[in-house]
């Protein structure tokens, strides 16, 4: 069955340092996402990307966050300068298609750890 | 800002009991999924529920959509410890498709 792919699976950095998160979405997906859990609280959108751009942010999406599909396979969330509060599981989603009853398919997670 | 309440947070119970999550919101949906999640993992989905009134059974499970589209229940009839885990539910809206999330129910099946 097809799955999201994302690594790392944890990553430990220091507060201020960039972070590059990356997913391998199902491959005739058009759709991509990010999504975030801190630990405990609910699994909240960060953003939606499609045909190259991005299509819809929440305010937790700063300027510190960018993502990227740089080579048609992978598609990145950059965190430029990581804080204290954005250690969390992200995880990457791609569907098939956007509205109506939208089916999402998630990655096991990456665990962000900042000290 | 839609929003998603579920409850209860926590629910622990014997196996062989049955349960009720409930998911509430004063926005309507255009659909709304169920998602089951184990530690370690990411949300896997469950059910999609689209039309007001939709009943929707998956073995033990039965998921309803609320006639006005704002709620939704999730029943399990006869609990296994296999059930164990965290169900989420996720709104979908017109407008760009993105997820919302409630912020969960941890059960727990005790043999």
């Amino acid at each position: 069955e097809p799955e999201v792919t994302q690594t790392p699976s944890h990553q430990v950095t220091q507060m201020g340092q960039e972070v590059i998160l990356r997913c391998v979405p199902i491959s005739n997906h058009l759709y991509f996402y990010w999504y975030r859990q801190i630990l405990g609280q609910k699994v909240e959108f960060l953003v939606s990307f499609y045909n190259n751009e991005i299509s819809e942010k929440s305010e937790i999406f700063d300027d510190q966050f960018s993502v990227e599909r740089p080579d048609g396979s992978n598609f990145t969330l950059k965190i430029r300068s990581t804080k204290l509060e954005d250690s969390a599981m992200y995880f990457c989603a791609s569907s098939a298609r956007e509205s109506g009853a939208n089916v999402l398919t998630f990655g096991a997670g990456s665990r962000l750890t900042v000290l | 800002t839609q929003l998603l309440e579920q409850s209860p947070q926590f629910l622990s119970i014997q196996e062989g009991e049955n349960l009720t999550v409930y998911c509430n919101s004063s926005s309507v949906f255009s659909s709304l999924q169920w998602y089951r999640q184990e530690p370690g993992e990411g949300p896997v989905l469950l059910v999609t529920v689209v039309t007001g009134g939709e009943v929707k059974k998956l073995k033990r499970l039965t998921f309803q959509f609320g006639d006005a589209r704002k709620d939704s229940s999730l029943h399990i009839t006869a609990a296994q410890p296999g059930d164990t885990g965290l169900y989420l539910c996720a709104g979908i809206n017109n407008q760009g498709g993105k997820l919302i999330f409630g912020q969960g129910t941890e059960l727990s099946v005790k043999p």
